[in-house]
């Protein structure tokens, strides 16, 4: 069964911490990325990556963090240097790097800090 | 700023009637994709349409783009229940990395 994965589903955190939010994904693609959406908004993308030991900043990257160790995994951190974490996480793929390839999507992660 | 602003916000209508969302941006595009997502999910990516073309079908879906006024629409004919959701359009920026830029979306709600 291919695709995406994300966990966990809802996170809920104290200020101050650190979380990380896993991405996995089966499809054999190279590219992968991170979006943050707030209620009633577009997506934002916060980083990507092109391919393994490769990435790079999005448009909101300021307080996360993420690593590209393996093709399958990309990991999202969410520093306490971010300044308002809550929102819905969302991690994609595509074959290749760009606009020119369909994304296909996990199914969130809700991010609550407490 | 966003490039892609989906209009209207929000729409509502009763299952069987067509549904029409409009995407307006604001530089030159390669390609103008739309996506789905219903409350609470991940984005599924319903069609993908270039610049060169101007209409693209995908069953009930019809997509045209006119980039002479740098808009693009996407109808839903015989709405269902089922399509309720948000619905997104995204455009592939220019210069260096080509990613992906999302609108806001609109909601539609599909009544019984």
């Amino acid at each position: 069964d291919g695709g995406i994965t994300q966990s966990p589903k809802y996170l809920f955190r104290k200020e101050g911490q650190n979380v990380t939010l896993s991405c996995e994904q089966n499809l054999n693609h190279d590219a992968m990325y991170w979006y943050r959406q707030d209620p009633g908004q577009g997506l934002r993308l916060i980083y990507y990556s092109q391919i393994v030991n490769d990435f790079q900043k999005g448009d909101i990257a300021e307080g996360y963090s993420v690593s590209r160790e393996k093709k399958e995994s990309f990991p999202l951190t969410v520093t306490s240097a971010q300044k308002n974490p809550t929102a819905f996480y969302l991690c994609a793929s595509s074959s290749f790097a760009g606009g020119k390839d369909t994304q296909y999507f996990g199914p969130g992660t809700r991010l609550t800090v407490l | 700023s966003q490039q892609g602003e989906e209009d209207p916000q929000a729409l509502s209508i009763q299952e069987g009637e067509n549904a029409t969302m409009n995407c307006s941006y604001k530089t030159s595009i390669n390609n103008l994709q739309w996506y789905r997502q219903n409350s609470g999910r991940g984005l599924v990516h319903l069609i993908l349409i270039r610049s060169n073309e101007r209409e693209k079908h995908s069953g009930r879906l019809r997509v045209t783009l006119d980039t002479s006024k740098k808009s693009s629409s996407l109808l839903i004919t015989a709405s269902r229940a089922a399509d309720t959701a948000s619905y997104f359009c995204a455009t592939e920026a220019s210069g260096g990395y080509n990613k992906l830029i999302f609108g806001a979306g609109t909601r539609l709600a599909v009544h019984p």
